[in-house]
């Protein structure tokens, strides 16, 4: 049973759109839940995180918003440029039980 | 400093050889972490330690030894691999003991065997 679901598997944006990513969990024991960004050949880099306790978190370009009764939160990248271009993976961490778990990831591919 | 540094960056290993991956961290992280990751594949987590004593494995086979000598290294250990170990192996650290919080992850080595 996947515990994360990521959507949509790739993204395509024209330069200056707006990129969303979605992910979907079922543990509410869930308490944590960060954004990474990899490159190709590259290790994950921690973009930003949320806890559940606040609905939204804005990081310069990068916002996360997040609905717990839903389960659901989605990393927003404003005015998106070709250099955003990547892999991006959501995760949710149960920090009481010590895992964090992976959604599938989103190619992103940013056209100039 | 909140970089996390691995080597090699690459390794071709023969399925009798013996190798070790080596990573060390300078940012006073007490959790150290390995992952495994396939191509186009989230990392998958396989082992944790959190002040230098192993607290997770997740039924990673016995030809993978973790090793964390101080709470700046973490080593892993390879013997008797097979084609299908062949992958990214990465190697992250946090400020606490769970994975929760904040992971730094190194660039990885990248693994063949052959």
């Amino acid at each position: 049973q996947q515990q994360v679901k990521q959507s949509p598997q790739s993204l395509i944006v024209q330069k200056g759109g707006i990129s969303i990513i979605n992910c979907a969990y079922e543990n509410t024991a869930f308490d944590y839940f960060p954004w990474y960004q990899q490159f190709p050949g590259k290790g994950p880099a921690l973009l930003i995180a949320i806890r559940p306790d606040v609905s939204e978190k804005k990081e310069g370009r990068f916002t996360i918003s997040f609905n717990k009764s839903a389960k659901q939160f989605s990393l927003h990248i404003m005015d998106s440029q070709p250099g955003d271009s990547a892999t991006y993976f959501c995760a949710a961490a149960n920090t009481n039980a010590g895992k964090s778990t992976f959604g599938d990831g989103t190619t992103l591919t940013v056209k100039p | 400093d909140t970089e996390v540094t691995q080597t090699p960056k690459h390794l071709v290993m023969g399925m009798t050889n013996k190798k070790s991956l080596k990573c060390e961290q300078h940012m006073g992280h007490r959790a150290m972490y390995w992952y495994k990751q396939k191509a186009k594949k989230p990392p998958e987590l396989m082992f944790v330690y959190s002040y230098e004593k192993l607290s997770i494995n997740e039924s990673v086979p016995s030809r993978f030894s973790p090793e964390c000598p101080n709470s700046s290294l973490l080593n892993l250990h390879l013997h008797a691999l097979q084609p299908e170990d062949s992958a990214l192996y990465l190697c992250a650290s946090s400020q606490d003991s769970y994975p929760g919080y904040e992971q730094y992850f190194g660039p990885g080595t990248r693994l063949t065997v052959t």
